[in-house]
């Protein structure tokens, strides 16, 4: 099943403290993306990633770090969270930014 | 830069009513794309269509309807005969050559029984 896979789902942090969600894609997608999704603002756009070892940043990248080693995977870092990153994040990925998005279920972070 | 603006913040109707949701693009690019995408009570994204800068023809799809005005920047989307199951958060999206992908803020809509 063609699918885009984020861990965790949920997570309950403190400031400071490194945190990684992984997001995964099995579509062979070169294009891949983080979101976050907060009330009133929609969906704004953190890292996008064009290929591999391709990065550039979204409308919202600070505070964030991404990796593209792997075709499949695009995790995005939070260095040192803090709690204004509190949000909804989505992962997508696609054929390319043209195309639709896949995106994956999501992953809710608290930063107390 | 590029810039969606969804002014309708949320818009609540009867069932089997019509709803039109209003997009409003802003690019200086000459090719672009422009999507849709539901999110219904559950969370997921859903694709729902895609217009490319070219193609200004409207499209039908069962009771979803896609209104695309280049001269007017708007890209709008109706429900006839709306149904419960329409309820969701709408999003508008524009993508242009630079690889960014550029979303509203949503439209809540919520239809009641």
């Amino acid at each position: 099943e063609a699918q885009v896979t984020q861990n965790p789902r949920y997570l309950i942090t403190v400031t400071g403290k490194k945190l990684t969600v992984t997001c995964s894609q099995n579509m062979n997608h070169e294009y891949m993306s983080w979101y976050r999704q907060d009330p009133g603002l929609g969906l704004r756009q953190i890292y996008y990633s064009m290929n591999v070892e391709v990065t550039d940043k979204g409308d919202v990248p600070e505070g964030y770090k991404v990796s593209r080693k792997e075709k499949r995977n695009f995790p995005l870092i939070l260095e040192s969270p803090s709690p204004n990153q509190t949000s909804l994040y989505f992962c997508a990925s696609s054929l390319s930014v043209r195309q639709p998005q896949h995106f994956g279920d999501g992953t809710r972070l608290s930063i107390l | 830069a590029q810039k969606v603006t969804q002014a309708q913040t949320e818009i609540s109707v009867v069932e089997k009513e019509d709803v039109t949701l209003d997009c409003v693009y802003e690019t200086r690019d000459t090719t672009y794309y422009l999507f849709w995408y539901k999110q219904p009570p559950s969370g997921e994204l859903v694709f729902l269509i895609r217009r490319n800068s070219f193609d200004e023809q409207n499209e039908i799809s069962g009771r979803y309807s896609w209104n695309f005005q280049k001269s007017t920047s708007s890209f709008n989307f109706t429900i006839t005969a709306s149904q419960v199951v329409d309820s969701a958060v709408y999003f508008c999206a524009l993508s242009v050559n630079d690889y960014k992908l550029s979303f509203g803020a949503g439209t809540t809509v919520t239809v009641r029984a």
